[in-house]
Protein backbone atom coordinates (compact mmCIF):
# COMPACT_ATOMS: atom_id res chain seq x y z
CA UNK A 1 0.00 0.00 0.00
CA UNK A 2 1.24 3.53 -0.75
CA UNK A 3 1.13 5.69 2.57
CA UNK A 4 1.13 9.32 2.57
CA UNK A 5 3.12 11.34 4.97
CA UNK A 6 2.04 15.04 5.67
CA UNK A 7 3.71 17.59 7.82
CA UNK A 8 3.81 19.44 9.54
CA UNK A 9 0.38 18.24 11.50
CA UNK A 10 -0.40 21.95 12.65
CA UNK A 11 1.10 25.14 12.45
CA UNK A 12 -0.10 28.37 13.69
CA UNK A 13 0.69 31.55 11.10
CA UNK A 14 0.00 35.40 11.08
CA UNK A 15 -2.68 36.83 8.07
CA UNK A 16 -0.40 37.46 5.27
CA UNK A 17 1.87 34.37 5.60
CA UNK A 18 3.55 32.32 3.30
CA UNK A 19 2.61 28.72 4.35
CA UNK A 20 3.70 25.20 3.00
CA UNK A 21 2.43 21.80 3.76
CA UNK A 22 4.37 18.73 2.56
CA UNK A 23 3.16 14.95 1.57
CA UNK A 24 5.60 12.31 0.66
CA UNK A 25 4.32 9.39 -0.54
CA UNK A 26 6.27 6.13 -0.03
CA UNK A 27 5.93 5.20 -3.89
CA UNK A 28 6.11 6.62 -7.07
CA UNK A 29 2.60 8.08 -7.27
CA UNK A 30 3.68 10.42 -10.52
CA UNK A 31 1.02 13.55 -10.63
CA UNK A 32 -1.49 12.02 -9.08
CA UNK A 33 -1.97 13.61 -5.85
CA UNK A 34 -4.85 15.72 -4.70
CA UNK A 35 -5.20 18.52 -1.91
CA UNK A 36 -8.26 19.19 0.06
CA UNK A 37 -9.48 21.92 2.57
CA UNK A 38 -11.97 20.65 5.58
CA UNK A 39 -13.46 22.84 7.86
CA UNK A 40 -15.68 21.75 10.91
CA UNK A 41 -19.43 20.78 10.31
CA UNK A 42 -19.09 20.73 6.68
CA UNK A 43 -17.60 18.48 3.86
CA UNK A 44 -14.46 18.68 2.56
CA UNK A 45 -13.38 20.61 -0.15
CA UNK A 46 -11.03 19.62 -3.50
CA UNK A 47 -8.79 22.49 -3.92
CA UNK A 48 -5.89 20.86 -6.43
CA UNK A 49 -5.85 17.85 -8.39
CA UNK A 50 -3.27 15.98 -10.52
CA UNK A 51 -0.50 17.80 -7.83
CA UNK A 52 -1.11 21.69 -9.53
CA UNK A 53 -4.58 21.94 -11.16
CA UNK A 54 -6.39 24.65 -9.63
CA UNK A 55 -10.17 23.36 -8.91
CA UNK A 56 -12.76 26.10 -10.41
CA UNK A 57 -13.76 29.03 -7.79
CA UNK A 58 -10.46 28.23 -6.03
CA UNK A 59 -8.80 31.58 -4.72
CA UNK A 60 -5.37 31.74 -6.81
CA UNK A 61 -3.35 32.17 -3.43
CA UNK A 62 -3.69 28.71 -2.84
CA UNK A 63 -1.27 26.34 -5.27
CA UNK A 64 0.66 22.96 -5.69
CA UNK A 65 3.68 21.42 -7.10
CA UNK A 66 5.59 18.81 -7.16
CA UNK A 67 5.86 14.67 -8.85
CA UNK A 68 6.78 11.47 -8.20
CA UNK A 69 7.01 10.96 -4.58
CA UNK A 70 7.31 14.59 -2.91
CA UNK A 71 4.70 17.51 -3.51
CA UNK A 72 4.19 20.60 -1.42
CA UNK A 73 0.97 22.59 -0.95
CA UNK A 74 1.32 26.42 -0.28
CA UNK A 75 -0.93 29.10 0.67
CA UNK A 76 1.06 32.29 -0.80
CA UNK A 77 -1.03 34.92 1.80
CA UNK A 78 -3.65 33.62 4.42
CA UNK A 79 -6.82 34.60 4.66
CA UNK A 80 -9.36 34.16 8.02
CA UNK A 81 -11.12 31.95 5.73
CA UNK A 82 -8.39 29.72 5.28
CA UNK A 83 -8.25 28.44 8.82
CA UNK A 84 -8.98 24.55 8.64
CA UNK A 85 -7.45 21.20 8.20
CA UNK A 86 -5.76 20.37 5.03
CA UNK A 87 -5.31 16.70 3.82
CA UNK A 88 -3.37 15.42 0.48
CA UNK A 89 -4.84 12.23 -1.28
CA UNK A 90 -3.69 9.70 -3.66
CA UNK A 91 -4.93 7.00 -5.89
CA UNK A 92 -4.35 3.82 -7.44
CA UNK A 93 -7.15 1.97 -9.33
CA UNK A 94 -9.71 2.52 -6.99
CA UNK A 95 -7.51 2.50 -3.92
CA UNK A 96 -7.07 5.60 -2.33
CA UNK A 97 -5.39 6.85 1.11
CA UNK A 98 -5.19 10.75 2.75
CA UNK A 99 -2.20 12.11 4.61
CA UNK A 100 -3.05 12.37 8.19
CA UNK A 101 -3.91 16.03 8.05
CA UNK A 102 -2.39 19.28 8.64
CA UNK A 103 -4.20 21.80 10.59
CA UNK A 104 -4.00 25.56 9.92
CA UNK A 105 -4.25 28.32 12.39
CA UNK A 106 -3.93 31.42 13.05
CA UNK B 1 -26.31 21.37 -9.01
CA UNK B 2 -24.61 17.97 -8.18
CA UNK B 3 -26.26 16.87 -5.04
CA UNK B 4 -25.03 14.10 -2.62
CA UNK B 5 -26.89 13.12 -0.06
CA UNK B 6 -26.16 10.49 3.15
CA UNK B 7 -29.16 8.09 4.90
CA UNK B 8 -29.38 5.56 7.16
CA UNK B 9 -27.47 6.20 9.65
CA UNK B 10 -27.11 5.86 13.85
CA UNK B 11 -27.10 4.35 16.54
CA UNK B 12 -26.18 0.69 16.76
CA UNK B 13 -24.30 -2.30 19.10
CA UNK B 14 -21.57 -3.71 18.21
CA UNK B 15 -21.22 -6.64 16.18
CA UNK B 16 -24.71 -5.81 14.48
CA UNK B 17 -25.40 -4.04 10.38
CA UNK B 18 -25.77 -0.91 9.35
CA UNK B 19 -26.84 0.13 5.75
CA UNK B 20 -25.61 3.43 4.32
CA UNK B 21 -27.13 5.06 1.06
CA UNK B 22 -26.17 8.31 -1.01
CA UNK B 23 -28.63 9.54 -3.30
CA UNK B 24 -26.82 11.24 -6.43
CA UNK B 25 -28.63 13.82 -8.59
CA UNK B 26 -27.31 16.47 -10.79
CA UNK B 27 -24.96 14.27 -13.11
CA UNK B 28 -24.76 11.05 -15.11
CA UNK B 29 -24.44 9.20 -11.64
CA UNK B 30 -23.54 5.74 -14.14
CA UNK B 31 -20.67 7.76 -15.41
CA UNK B 32 -18.52 8.31 -12.30
CA UNK B 33 -17.12 6.05 -9.86
CA UNK B 34 -18.08 6.72 -6.14
CA UNK B 35 -16.32 6.64 -3.05
CA UNK B 36 -17.22 5.63 0.92
CA UNK B 37 -15.19 7.89 3.14
CA UNK B 38 -14.71 8.75 7.18
CA UNK B 39 -13.69 10.87 9.76
CA UNK B 40 -13.55 9.25 13.23
CA UNK B 41 -14.17 11.74 16.39
CA UNK B 42 -11.03 13.80 16.66
CA UNK B 43 -9.15 11.75 13.78
CA UNK B 44 -8.43 12.65 10.49
CA UNK B 45 -9.99 11.33 6.72
CA UNK B 46 -9.84 7.97 6.33
CA UNK B 47 -10.97 6.27 3.01
CA UNK B 48 -13.20 3.07 2.93
CA UNK B 49 -14.41 1.91 0.11
CA UNK B 50 -14.44 2.64 -3.43
CA UNK B 51 -16.77 1.09 -6.74
CA UNK B 52 -16.18 1.50 -10.54
CA UNK B 53 -18.94 3.18 -12.75
CA UNK B 54 -20.50 -0.17 -13.88
CA UNK B 55 -19.53 -1.86 -10.12
CA UNK B 56 -17.01 -4.36 -12.17
CA UNK B 57 -13.83 -3.05 -9.69
CA UNK B 58 -14.28 -3.22 -5.82
CA UNK B 59 -11.93 -1.02 -3.49
CA UNK B 60 -11.85 -1.45 0.25
CA UNK B 61 -9.59 -0.35 3.46
CA UNK B 62 -7.43 -2.90 4.98
CA UNK B 63 -9.87 -2.03 8.58
CA UNK B 64 -13.47 -2.73 6.51
CA UNK B 65 -12.53 -5.75 4.48
CA UNK B 66 -14.76 -8.53 4.67
CA UNK B 67 -16.83 -6.82 7.02
CA UNK B 68 -18.09 -4.30 4.67
CA UNK B 69 -19.70 -4.44 1.26
CA UNK B 70 -20.18 -1.33 -0.88
CA UNK B 71 -22.69 -1.26 -3.87
CA UNK B 72 -24.36 0.50 -6.51
CA UNK B 73 -27.72 0.83 -8.30
CA UNK B 74 -27.41 3.23 -11.40
CA UNK B 75 -31.13 2.75 -11.97
CA UNK B 76 -31.60 4.42 -8.56
CA UNK B 77 -28.62 7.06 -8.59
CA UNK B 78 -27.44 5.67 -5.74
CA UNK B 79 -24.77 4.14 -3.53
CA UNK B 80 -25.35 2.29 -0.53
CA UNK B 81 -22.44 0.76 1.99
CA UNK B 82 -23.35 -2.59 3.45
CA UNK B 83 -21.89 -2.06 7.32
CA UNK B 84 -22.13 -5.78 9.49
CA UNK B 85 -20.18 -6.61 12.33
CA UNK B 86 -19.26 -3.10 13.08
CA UNK B 87 -16.86 -2.24 15.95
CA UNK B 88 -16.70 1.11 18.31
CA UNK B 89 -13.85 2.32 16.34
CA UNK B 90 -16.04 1.89 13.26
CA UNK B 91 -17.68 5.20 15.23
CA UNK B 92 -17.29 8.12 12.52
CA UNK B 93 -18.78 10.47 10.14
CA UNK B 94 -19.25 9.07 6.91
CA UNK B 95 -19.32 10.54 3.25
CA UNK B 96 -19.52 9.76 0.24
CA UNK B 97 -18.18 11.36 -2.63
CA UNK B 98 -17.75 11.22 -6.57
CA UNK B 99 -14.63 10.96 -8.48
CA UNK B 100 -13.94 13.83 -11.06
CA UNK B 101 -13.97 13.10 -14.56
CA UNK B 102 -10.71 11.61 -16.12
CA UNK B 103 -9.17 12.84 -12.66
CA UNK B 104 -8.59 11.01 -9.43
CA UNK B 105 -9.86 13.14 -7.09
CA UNK B 106 -13.00 13.28 -5.15
CA UNK B 107 -15.18 16.60 -6.52
CA UNK B 108 -18.37 16.64 -4.96
CA UNK B 109 -18.99 15.34 -1.36
CA UNK B 110 -21.95 14.75 0.57
CA UNK B 111 -22.64 16.52 4.09
CA UNK B 112 -21.74 13.16 5.61
CA UNK B 113 -23.72 10.76 8.17
CA UNK B 114 -22.92 9.93 11.32
CA UNK B 115 -22.70 6.22 12.86
CA UNK B 116 -22.38 5.37 16.25
CA UNK B 117 -21.19 1.87 17.36
CA UNK B 118 -21.79 1.42 21.10
CA UNK B 119 -23.32 -0.54 23.47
Amino acid sequence: DNQLTQSPSALSASVGDRVTITCRASQDIRHDLNWYQHKPGRAPKLLISDASNLDTGVPSRFSGAGSGTDFTFTISSLQPEDIATYYCQQYDNLLLSFGGGTRVEI
Amino acid sequence: EVQLVESGGGQVQPGRSLRLSCEASGFRFDEFAMHWVRQAPGKGLEWVSGISWDSGNLGYADSVKGRFTISRDNLKNSLYLQMNTLRPEDTALYYCAKVMRFRSALDYWGQGILVTVSS
